[in-house]
């Protein structure tokens, strides 16, 4: 199974907008709602931030917000802020015989 | 609430068999709609999905991977098994479980990780 494609970075300076974008087939992101979306900082486990698409599990800032359209997933860091720095990695559930698979992931750099 | 932590060798030799265990508390995989899955990360590179395990030990696992992966589950001592055959350098990642939040598909608390280094 392939990953799914990510940019290997993105950038914004604090206040702004970044958005990540999430490239898979109709056999995975485009085929479900099962896209999430998981922040790592150096050294640490990685975090749920989005998941189902669009969703934000509990005590997640709402300035993440996630979206899809065909076969490409989207994250949005709004007003951007210094500890939002960090890698971040989309997934998608891909059914019964791939059945899961990450993204290449993206570092997100504040300037 | 849930927590998970790795345990196993830090340092494996070629051709060797890994087996990690996860173990895990705040949740019991005896009850229905509960799945711990592992998941791993080479130094500097993206997260890798290995296995997953269900509460009726229903097993899935990474197509690439499969013929080297084995998943079990202990519900008594609320843990979770990965075997992993003839390791290879390449296999040098810090592996993690994660708890897999089965309505939604997705993981979402994780354990620390655990780095495993390949080399003779």
């Amino acid at each position: 199974q392939s990953a799914l494609t990510q940019p290997p970075s993105a950038s914004g300076s604090p206040g702004q907008s970044v958005t990540i974008s999430c490239t898979g087939t109709s056999s995975d992101v485009g085929g479900y709602n099962y896209v999430s979306w998981y922040q790592q900082h150096p050294g640490k486990a990685p975090k749920l931030m989005i998941y189902e698409v669009s969703k934000r599990p509990s005590g997640v800032p709402d300035r993440f917000s996630g979206s899809k359209s065909g076969n490409t997933a989207s994250l949005t860091v709004s007003g951007l802020q210094a500890e939002d720095e960090a890698d971040y990695y989309c997934s998608s559930y891909a059914g019964s015989n791939t059945y899961y698979v990450f993204g290449t992931g993206t570092k997100v750099t504040v300037l | 609430q849930i927590t998970l932590k790795e345990s196993g060798p830090t340092l494996v030799k070629p051709t060797q068999t890994l087996t990690l265990t996860c173990t895990f508390s705040g949740f019991s995989l005896s009850t229905s709609g509960v799945g711990v899955g592992w998941i791993r990360q080479p130094p500097g590179k993206a997260l890798e999905w290995l296995a997953l395990i269900y509460w009726n030990d229903d097993k899935r696992y990474s197509p690439s991977l499969k013929s080297r992966l084995t998943i079990t589950k202990d519900t008594s001592k609320n843990q979770v098994v990965l075997t992993m055959t003839n390791m290879d350098p390449v296999d040098t990642a810090t592996y993690y479980c994660a708890h897999w939040w089965v309505p939604s598909r997705c993981f979402d608390y994780w354990g620390q990780g655990t780095l495993v280094t390949v080399s003779s």
